[in-house]
């Protein structure tokens, strides 16, 4: 159980492309989904933090109207990076947390995007 | 503001043998819970084993053990008879006990599992 599935596992496109990211819930309603970014061995910085059918919670120093977070339904959120460039080229790592609680974040595969 | 502080950067161990990898944390709540995960070279984010801060018993799973000390605030995972397959960068995470269940992670600990 609690399986998360996010899409698409690899993205190469030049720069000034805009990129969709997309994260599933396959067998639990996520009441919350966080989006991460990750340098290479390094740890998980936590872009922002999405309730379904409410504007997402972005940490501070990420550009929201750069990231922006779509979270529409209990199963589904979307992460689209806009006009992309060369320095946002990273790993992004999608979770999902059903209920509250002790609930732990379960996380996607992740999506390595390269910008050319 | 929670913060997760991993001392160790990497550590390597021979195959079979036992390893700890150390955790510590700095929060002022009461009720929390604790995690370590593991990345794996493949990137993905695997949820080794869980703490509830109010439970004075050490978590266990199958070779994987914490041993949670509250009043030093640390949560040590323990890995016996360690496999290649243990090969991964581990994550210590903290969790307040609320709603929103974000998380606060450690630097990461690489682990070399030598055959």
């Amino acid at each position: 159980g609690a399986v998360v599935s996010q899409h698409p596992s690899r993205v190469i496109c030049k720069s000034g492309t805009s990129v969709k990211i997309e994260c599933r819930s396959l067998d639990f309603q996520a009441t919350t989904m966080f989006w991460y970014r990750q340098f290479p061995k390094k740890s998980l910085m936590l872009m922002a933090t999405s309730n379904e059918g409410s504007k997402a919670t972005y940490e501070q120093g990420v550009e929201k109207d750069k990231f922006l977070i779509n979270h529409a339904s209990l199963t589904l959120s979307t992460l689209t990076v806009t006009s992309a460039h060369p320095e946002d080229s990273s790993f992004y790592i999608c979770s999902a947390r059903g209920g509250t609680g002790h609930q732990p974040q379960h996380f996607g595969d992740g999506t390595r995007l390269s910008i050319l | 503001a929670q913060t997760v502080t991993q001392s160790q950067p990497e550590m390597s161990v021979q195959e079979a043998e036992t390893v700890t990898l150390s955790c510590t944390y700095d929060t002022s709540e009461n009720n929390y819970y604790l995690f370590w995960y593991k990345q794996p070279p493949s990137r993905q984010m695997i949820l080794v084993i869980r703490q509830e801060a109010y439970k004075q018993q050490n978590a266990t799973e199958n070779r994987f053990s914490v041993n949670f000390q509250k009043a030093a605030k640390s949560f040590s995972l323990k890995i016996s008879d360690s496999q290649l397959g243990d090969t991964a960068m581990y994550f210590c995470a903290f969790m307040k006990h609320e709603t929103e269940g974000k998380l606060t992670f450690g630097q990461g600990t690489i682990l070399t599992v030598h055959p």
